[in-house]
């Protein structure tokens, strides 16, 4: 099946830092989603992108299918921004399977 | 917004019960799933569901079972728990065409002694 791997694990920032995390996923997919899970477990759509730039307040996405990676940028980073962060693609099967990466798990320092 | 409700935020079972997740969605989604998230391993697709009395296998369906019965409940069955079994359980639904973004619930804990 498809492989979907992020980048880096682990992840520990000041406040106000930028940063990048990283998406490859190893086959073609109909789409993309970035969410995010706060410390209490809820899982939160960020981004549905499966192709392209899109752009959220201080967080963007991009998508380059036909290099099959994304990339999740945050600005000027905040303590509510920390969490786990994951990346999902979408496949056609009989219906529409999404396939999970491991996740980059950020901590926010105030 | 659409809500995606599991019943139990927290359970408790022995080796060998045989164990009932629920989950329900008010949005009319076709398509359900059911996931569970191991630290380090992210979530792990059990289960998924597009259509009533229709079930996919996910990339871990060993050892579960599953019933949809009616368009908006999604039920996962462990018929004899294990210890292995401990985990975090997700549900979530989605779409059927269009913008296929999956709506979460809260989650449910389960431990099996």
């Amino acid at each position: 099946g498809i492989q979907v791997e992020q980048s880096p694990p682990d992840l520990i920032l000041q406040e106000g830092a930028n940063s990048t995390l990283r998406c490859n996923f190893s086959d073609s997919v109909n789409n993309l989603q970035w969410f995010h899970q706060n410390p209490w477990g809820q899982l939160i759509n960020l981004f549905y992108i499966p192709s392209g730039t899109k752009q959220n307040g201080r967080l963007s996405a991009t998508t380059v299918a036909t290099e099959r990676y994304s990339l999740l940028y945050i600005s000027s980073s905040q303590t509510t921004d920390s969490g786990v962060y994951f990346c999902a693609v979408e496949q056609r099967t009989g219906g529409f399977k999404t396939i999970f990466g491991a996740g980059t798990r950020l901590f926010v320092k105030a | 917004d659409v809500k995606v409700t599991q019943s139990s935020r927290y359970l408790v079972k022995r080796t060998g019960e045989k164990v009932f997740l629920e989950c329900v969605q008010d949005m009319d989604h076709e398509n359900m799933f059911w996931y569970r998230q191991d630290p380090g391993l992210g979530l792990r697709l059990i289960y998924f569901s597009y259509d009533v009395k229709m079930k996919e296998k996910g990339d871990i369906p060993e050892g579960y079972s599953v019933s949809r019965e009616k368009k908006e409940r999604f039920s996962l069955i462990l018929e004899s728990a294990s210890t292995n079994q401990t985990s975090m359980y997700l549900c979530a639904s989605s779409q059927y065409s269009g913008a296929n973004v999956l709506t979460f619930g809260a989650g449910s804990r389960l431990t099996v002694l």
